[in-house]
């Protein structure tokens, strides 16, 4: 069946630092790919999305590239902020609108 | 703010009760979603409305139900209601079924505490 799998959490780094969140999925055909992000207290925002191979996404800071042959889809930031401290979905797309999340990954960005 | 409002914000109550969460959609969104999130799994799917008919159906437990209505708010309920039925409900709307460049809009959410 469809999963996504995430690194397990917390991250905890200082401000600055280089961040790397890993996603790998499975899936049958070719799914749409999300990064969610839930700050303390509130819901689900979609922070940025790819939806076929080789596809960059973008936004805030955060990029992921959508490929293929190793099924993954990793969330990077070259330098976090204390702002940036969350928890982090990878999520997939396939068909209809069912939307599978990952387990979440929480970040700490210290001062 | 997403445009999505859920209400309660929160709600506590006691097992074997009943209870009613509520969600409207962004204006002019037709899809309604509903999740469930707890600490032991994760984020779930529960089900999926559109334009008032059942579209997908997931991890949703027999003891829950629900329905869209002809003005597009949705309500979950949830009956029989165990400890283990405490978590975080959400609430998310699109504006289409399916396509690429779709986007679902989350709302802040209904904590259900279950004593």
């Amino acid at each position: 069946g469809n999963s996504v799998t995430q690194m397990e959490g917390p991250v905890t780094l200082s401000e600055e630092a280089f961040l790397t969140i890993n996603c790998t999925y499975t899936a049958t055909g070719y799914p749409s790919l999300f990064w969610y992000v839930q700050y303390p207290g509130e819901g689900l925002q979609l922070l940025l999305k790819a939806t076929k191979a080789d596809d960059k996404g973008s936004n805030k800071g955060f990029e992921a590239t959508y490929r293929k042959e190793t099924t993954s889809f990793h969330l990077e930031k070259g330098s976090v902020q204390v702002s940036d401290s969350a928890v982090y979905f990878c999520a997939l797309k396939t068909s209809y609108d069912k939307v599978i999340f990952g387990p979440g990954t929480s970040l700490s960005v210290i001062p | 703010d997403s445009g999505v409002t859920q209400t309660p914000k929160h709600l506590i109550t006691a097992t074997g009760q009943r209870v009613t969460l509520r969600c409207s959609p962004r204006s002019g969104d037709l899809s309604v979603y509903w999740y469930q999130q707890s600490l032991d799994q994760g984020l779930q799917f529960l089900i999926q409305y559109y334009n008032g008919e059942e579209r997908a159906k997931g991890n949703i437990l027999e003891r829950f139900s629900a329905q869209q209505f002809p003005d597009l708010h949705s309500e979950l309920n949830l009956s029989s209601l165990e400890l283990g039925d405490s978590a975080l409900y959400f609430c998310a709307s699109s504006t289409r079924t399916s396509g690429s460049l779709y986007e679902q809009y989350f709302g802040p959410g209904t904590r259900l505490t279950v004593t």
